[in-house]
Formats: structure tokens, sequence, C-alpha cells
């Protein structure tokens, strides 16, 4: 099956600063792959995704690049902000024909003020 | 407005206790999840359905049940609870899309004491 692989597992940044988290994949067949945000005592929600045919997808401060050849994927977040502490989980999706998703084990990522 | 529902939010019961924990969704999604998830922890899939009368064991043993007799309802069955099933239970669902994320419910906190 799939594996995926998050790290950091935990992220610590002063706000304004830049923070990456990156996910390997071991599927090469793989096509979807979301990013989903979980604050503290919430649901998680998708913040963005992007799809094998795309190499990069950018909304405001929040951009996914993908890297096919390699089997990676990054969220980058710039100028970060107090609000944007909470735990993110990259998934893959689409191995196998599955709807299933793997996700990363999560990044806590903390902005300190 | 098109949701997940998921009842109820925290509940405490004695070990061996029987308990349901109940999903709805108004999105009109074929697919529908049960992840098992201590705070700000991985996500564990236990069970899934592709569709009325379709469920699936998932990637977590669990001693859980399932059922799928409408659409929109996917409700999930603890015979006899124990404290190692203390945890938060998510339901999601998603669209018949290999493209497509997950949407995922408010969580149901259970702590068996």
């Amino acid at each position: 099956g799939e594996n995926v692989e998050q790290h950091p597992s935990t992220l610590s940044v002063q706000e304004g600063d830049s923070a990456v988290i990156k996910c390997t994949y071991s599927d090469s067949a793989s096509n979807y792959f979301p990013w989903y945000k979980q604050e503290l005592g919430k649901r998680p929600q998708l913040i963005i995704d992007i799809r094998s045919n795309v190499g990069e997808k950018k909304d405001q401060r929040i951009a996914v690049t993908l890297n096919k050849t390699a089997k990676h994927f990054s969220l980058h977040i710039t100028e970060t902000q107090p609000e944007d502490s909470a735990v993110y989980f990259c998934a893959v999706k689409g191995t196998g024909g599955s709807y299933i998703p793997t996700f990363g084990r999560g990044t806590s990522l903390i902005v300190h003020p | 407005e098109a949701d997940i529902y998921q009842t109820p939010r925290y509940l405490v019961i004695g070990t061996g206790k029987k308990i349901t924990l109940e999903c709805s969704q108004t999105m009109g999604h074929d697919k529908m999840y049960w992840y098992q998830q201590d705070p700000g922890m991985e996500l564990h899939l236990i069970h899934y359905s592709y569709g009325v009368n379709s469920t699936e064991k998932g990637d977590l043993s669990s001693e859980s049940t399932v059922s799928r007799i409408r659409t929109e309802h996917f409700p999930l069955t603890l015979e006899s609870a124990r404290p190692s099933h203390t945890s938060q239970y998510l339901c999601a669902s998603s669209v018949a899309s290999l493209l497509n994320e997950q949407f995922f419910g408010p969580g149901t906190r259970l702590t068996v004491l």
C-alpha cells in the first residue's frame, strides 16, 4: 500500500517567518494531494490541494508544490501569523484507484507572536 | 446548510457499556469514513463505506461495527466499551471521485472509565 512520510513533526517559527512542511509518498500512481489544517479542538479542514498534472498551486499566503519525479510535495506558508498555529496533515489519494486517502502523521506548527 | 453532524459531541461512560456514535451528512456524498484520533495525533481509519449496504474495515484493528442502511447515515457501535477506546472519533464523507477531498464532522470525544 501507499506509504506517506511527513516532516517535521513539530515546527516552531516566529510570526512573519515562513514555514515549510514536506511529505514523501511511495506510489507513483497517486494523483491527488490535499493538505488539511486542524486547529485545537476542531475538525480537519482542507486548506489547499494539488493534482498530479500541476506542479504548483498558490492561494494567498499558502502554496503547495509537487515533484512527481521525486515523489514529494510540500506546503509553504509565508508571513506566518499566530492563527496559523495548528496541526497540518498531508494526504495522498488515487493509488490503485482507491478512494481511501493515506494521511501523513501530522505536523504541529507553532507561530510565536 | 450541507454539513456532517456527529452526536454526541462528548460522552463519558463506564466499561462494558454498549454505545452508538451517530454520524449524518446532508452533502449527498456516497463515501463515508470513521477515523480514530487522539488529540492532535495521527488519523487512523477504522471503517469506511462506498455506499448503502457497503462497509469495510480500515487499517486500524477495531472492536467496533458500522452499518450503512441509508446514504446519509453511518453509525458506529461499540458493543462493550473499554478504557482503551478512549479517544476522539471523526466521521468524514466524500464524493465519488479520486480527485476530491474529504469533509470531516466535528467529532465525538469518548471517555471510557
